[in-house]
């Protein structure tokens, strides 16, 4: 089981918007800012989409965003397009035993 | 331009070792830490280990502890990872991973392509 919880999987259709939730815990999420997003298309490798909760890095659009509340992190997409449909990981520096704890991942499906 | 090229990975035996290595370009080396980051076959990402850009200080996920050591090489712009030990459940594609400062803090702001190990007799 992964530290930190995202849902399994998204849908949306073109256009529209998302949001892909990622709950930690006071060890993770709550007490740090080092939060990251990022996206996995099938057989390629992760590319960095967010970090510090709510930067981009240069180069990724602006219809991706975070946003961090309490113990839940969130990616949100706006204007959906068909390249969009990856995998997308959270995850977060920890003052557990381990440095860095991912989430599961999550299924985005573009309808 | 920043890559990142991972080299090593392979089938070996359960019990056996493996040494990946990870040639890095485009940047400053000794300036960032570096980390491995593992994905099992159809699996999620799973931080492995991490090494600041002096090389001073590592760290290990519970599951690699005792067995796997990280070590970096500023004169080669190389980073490595010596796998001991191996169990099966070690099986998966092993990504070089760059940290965005001098001290990991575990946030990747570019990733190789992946190495592949299998572990199994």
């Amino acid at each position: 089981q992964s530290a930190l919880t995202q849902p399994a999987s998204v849908s949306g259709s073109p256009g529209q918007s998302i949001t892909i939730s990622c709950t930690g815990t006071s060890s993770d999420v709550v007490g740090y800012n080092y939060v990251s997003w990022y996206q996995q298309h099938p057989g390629k490798a992760p590319k960095l989409m967010i970090y510090d909760v709510s930067n981009r890095p240069s180069g990724v659009s602006n219809r991706f965003s975070g946003s961090k509340s309490g113990n839940t992190a969130s990616l949100t997409i706006s204007g959906l397009q068909a390249e969009d449909e990856a995998d997308y990981y959270c995850s977060s520096y920890t003052s557990s035993s381990t440095l860095v704890v991912f989430g599961g991942g999550t299924k985005l499906t573009v309808l | 331009e920043v890559q990142l090229l991972e080299s090593g990975g392979g089938l070996v035996q359960p019990g056996g070792s493996l040494r990946l290595s990870c040639a890095a370009s485009g940047f400053t080396f000794s300036s960032y830490a570096m980390s491995w980051v593992r994905q099992a076959p159809g699996k999620g990402l799973e931080w492995v280990s991490a090494l600041s850009g002096s090389g001073g200080s590592t760290d290990y996920a519970d599951s690699v502890k005792g067995r796997f050591s990280i070590s970096r090489d500023n004169s080669k712009n190389t980073l490595y990872l010596q796998m001991n030990s191996l169990r099966a459940e070690d099986t998966a594609v092993y990504y070089c991973a760059k940290d965005q400062e001098v001290a990991a803090a575990g946030q990747f702001d570019y990733w190789g392509q992946g190495t592949l190990v299998t572990v199994s007799s």
